[in-house]
């Protein structure tokens, strides 16, 4: 059970160029996520997912761009990457139901690491 | 609004106790807790939801004043697997994103 999985691990890239990174879990949770965290400013949220086909802004989702089109998969774009997107990229996914209390713990993967040069 | 988490950094020697806080300035619904390693995915470690309950994991626990909106991690004579930086996670509502904290950097000595 491989529970969440990021690709890339790791990427360098110059300014202005794109990537994709992908978000794939196998637990069969509505919600999915994608944080970014930089140094002293613990997790943001950069933009979110409450089920195939939708999608919602977080808190820093200027410059990004995401899409869900399988239940399973949660994709993260940077159309024109730029130095200030250099961050370790968080995927994450939740269960909500009736069984749980809205208690909504989210399942990390193990990190993207971008560096845009 | 993201949580406020203080100290930002803690040093321990084994078996020491320490206390984090997370304070929010909005109702919550929720606080979850959760533990990242050097270089690892953060781990969940409990979640604290609306009306003051405590909850532990292993020697770590941790409490929930409504009134004040502020949850707070215990940890108990600690080890060295403590180490690693501690996040909170608010949410308003019962199944609403987290909001986290800038973190709380443990370090636990021999």
């Amino acid at each position: 059970n491989a529970g969440v999985t990021q690709t890339p691990k790791f990427r360098v890239l110059k300014t202005g160029q794109s990537m994709t990174l992908l978000c794939a879990q196998d637990m069969n949770h509505e919600y999915m996520y994608w944080y970014r965290q930089d140094p002293g400013m613990g997790l943001r949220l950069i933009h979110y997912s409450v089920g195939e086909g939708t999608t919602a802004k977080g808190e820093v989702p200027d410059g990004y761009n995401v899409s869900r089109l399988k239940k399973q998969n949660f994709l993260l774009g940077l159309e024109s990457a730029a130095p200030s997107q250099t961050s370790v990229y968080f995927c994450a996914s939740s269960y909500f139901g009736a069984g749980n209390s809205g208690a909504n713990v989210l399942t990390f993967g193990a990190g993207s690491r971008l560096t845009v040069l | 609004q993201q949580p406020v988490q203080s100290p930002q950094a803690v040093i321990l020697r084994e078996g020491e106790d320490a206390v984090i806080n997370c304070s929010s300035s909005k109702a919550l619904y929720s606080v979850h807790w959760y533990r990242q390693k050097h270089g690892e995915a953060p781990v969940f470690l409990m979640i604290l939801l609306k009306g003051g309950e405590q909850k532990g994991h292993e020697k770590i626990s941790a409490s929930f004043n409504e009134k004040k909106q502020q949850s707070s991690l215990y940890l108990t004579a600690s080890q060295l697997s403590y180490s690693g930086t501690y996040f909170c996670g608010t949410a308003k509502a019962a199944g609403n994103k987290l909001t986290f904290g800038g973190g709380t950097r443990v370090l636990v000595k021999p």
